[in-house]
């Protein structure tokens, strides 16, 4: 099955510096890569999302990058403000059968005033 | 659109004890599907439902098990609960015919195991 891979676990910078969060997977046949956000003691929401055959997305201060070949993602955020703060999560979902997106294991982006 | 509720929000229970949480999806949505959250394990997928059929299973044992109603609503239910099955429960509604649906969670299930 998919297995998707983030890094890092935690990433600490200062208000107005740029944020980058980046994310492997293993299955070739995915092609559907959202990203959500989860404030503290929120749900996780969507918030930027790319399929596989664009190479970028990008949404006001934040955007997406995709290498199919070598199977990484990364999620970008320029000017960093402190309601950036939040947990990250990529996924991955494969166009082979399930609709399920796999998901990396978060990064605790903390942003300070 | 009502969003994705569900219910109980917080529960405290005690080993041995079985537990039912409960998910009512957005109107229109034929899928949903059950995660557990706990601190740096990310999002763990346990099951998925779609039009009352379990379509898709994680790796879970098989104390966690699942259904889903004719109007979409599902519940998951775990058995004798252990201390491990503490965390947030959240459940995700989507139309789940596509690749590129987008999940829409539900605020989440705060389960205590003492």
């Amino acid at each position: 099955g998919e297995n998707v891979e983030q890094h890092p676990s935690t990433l600490s910078v200062q208000e107005g510096d740029s944020a980058v969060i980046k994310c492997t997977y293993s299955d070739s046949a995915s092609n559907y890569f959202p990203w959500y956000k989860q404030e503290l003691g929120k749900r996780p929401q969507l918030i930027i999302d790319i399929r596989s055959n664009v190479g970028e997305k990008k949404d006001q201060r934040i955007a997406v990058t995709l290498n199919k070949t070598a199977k990484h993602f990364s999620l970008h955020i320029t000017e960093t403000q402190p309601e950036d703060s939040a947990v990250y999560f990529c996924a991955a979902t494969s166009s082979g059968g399930s609709y399920i997106p796999t998901f990396g294991r978060g990064t605790s982006l903390i942003v300070h005033p | 659109k009502a969003g994705v509720t569900q219910t109980p929000r917080y529960l405290i229970k005690t080993r041995g004890q079985q537990v039912t949480l409960s998910c009512s999806p957005i109107s229109g949505h034929r899928s949903v599907s059950w995660y557990q959250q706990t601190p740096g394990q990310g999002l763990q997928f346990l099951f998925e439902y779609f039009s009352e059929t379990q379509r898709n299973k994680g790796n879970f044992p098989g104390r966690f098990s699942g259904r889903q109603f004719s109007n979409s609503r599902s519940e998951m239910n775990v058995s004798t609960l252990e201390l491990g099955d503490s965390a947030l429960y959240l459940c995700a509604s989507y139309t789940g015919d596509s690749t590129y649906n987008e999940q829409f969670f539900g605020p989440g299930t705060r389960l205590t195991v003492l």
